[in-house]
């Protein structure tokens, strides 16, 4: 069983569509994520869930936003998506929230390329 | 300043080698943790460490939380230890990653 699994792992969609990433964790976690990684490989964090709360959100355009129906579930959605959305975007979920604490758990990724 | 500094940013070594990677870090934190991304690959978390060292197989980390300094140490490196390996100081600041390629 995949601890923590997103779909899907590729996507590949035109300007200005709107997409959504799923993302769910079998951990019991409280806390879930959304890290972006860009073409250098450089991971930044987008969001964070504590138990459905909004607990982190960075300098994310509006058009990108999370949604927690519970406290297994974080999904990504992305509004009028440009070219500079392509990147890999990443789950996560660690145990309880803590800045530092507690080993964190990463999906296997999602592929978005916009063309 | 970068918050978080590894160094190298890119390694290349021949197969068998000891391989050092460093991250320097400014934030004050209880945990650090050391991450490896294969090519084309998830990515997944070695080590979580607050003091000291631990020992994974042939992965070892250290960190002096003191002078915000963390190493991770591969010994008798091996080809399929190529990947990233990224530095986190906590889960919102990474560093920018070492590209370790080992040769057969």
């Amino acid at each position: 069983d995949t601890a923590v699994s997103q779909t899907p792992k590729y996507l590949v969609t035109q300007m200005g569509n709107d997409k959504s990433i799923k993302c769910e964790q079998n951990l019991g976690h409280d806390t879930m994520y959304w890290y972006k990684q860009d073409s250098k490989k450089f991971l930044k964090i987008m969001f964070s869930y504590n138990n459905k709360e909004l607990i982190i959100n960075e300098t994310v355009p509006n058009r990108f936003s999370p949604k927690s129906p519970d406290k297994a579930h974080l999904n990504l959605h992305i509004n009028s998506l440009e070219l500079g959305d392509s990147a890999v975007y990443f789950c996560a979920s660690s145990g309880r929230w803590a800045r530092s604490g507690n080993t964190i758990y990463f999906g296997e990724g999602s592929w978005l390329t916009v063309v | 300043k970068n918050e978080v500094e590894q160094s190298p940013q890119n390694l290349t070594a021949q197969e068998g080698e000891f391989i050092t990677i460093n991250c320097s870090y400014s934030v004050g934190i209880s945990a650090l943790h050391w991450l490896q991304q294969h090519p084309g690959g998830g990515i997944v978390s070695l080590f979580m460490l607050s003091s000291g060292k631990k020992k994974h197989g042939r992965l070892i980390a250290t960190i002096n939380i003191q002078e915000k300094h963390s190493s991770l140490h591969i010994t008798a490196s091996h080809p399929r230890d190529s990947a990233v390996y990224i530095c986190a100081p906590d889960k919102i600041i990474f560093g920018k990653g070492t590209r370790l390629h080992i040769l057969p």
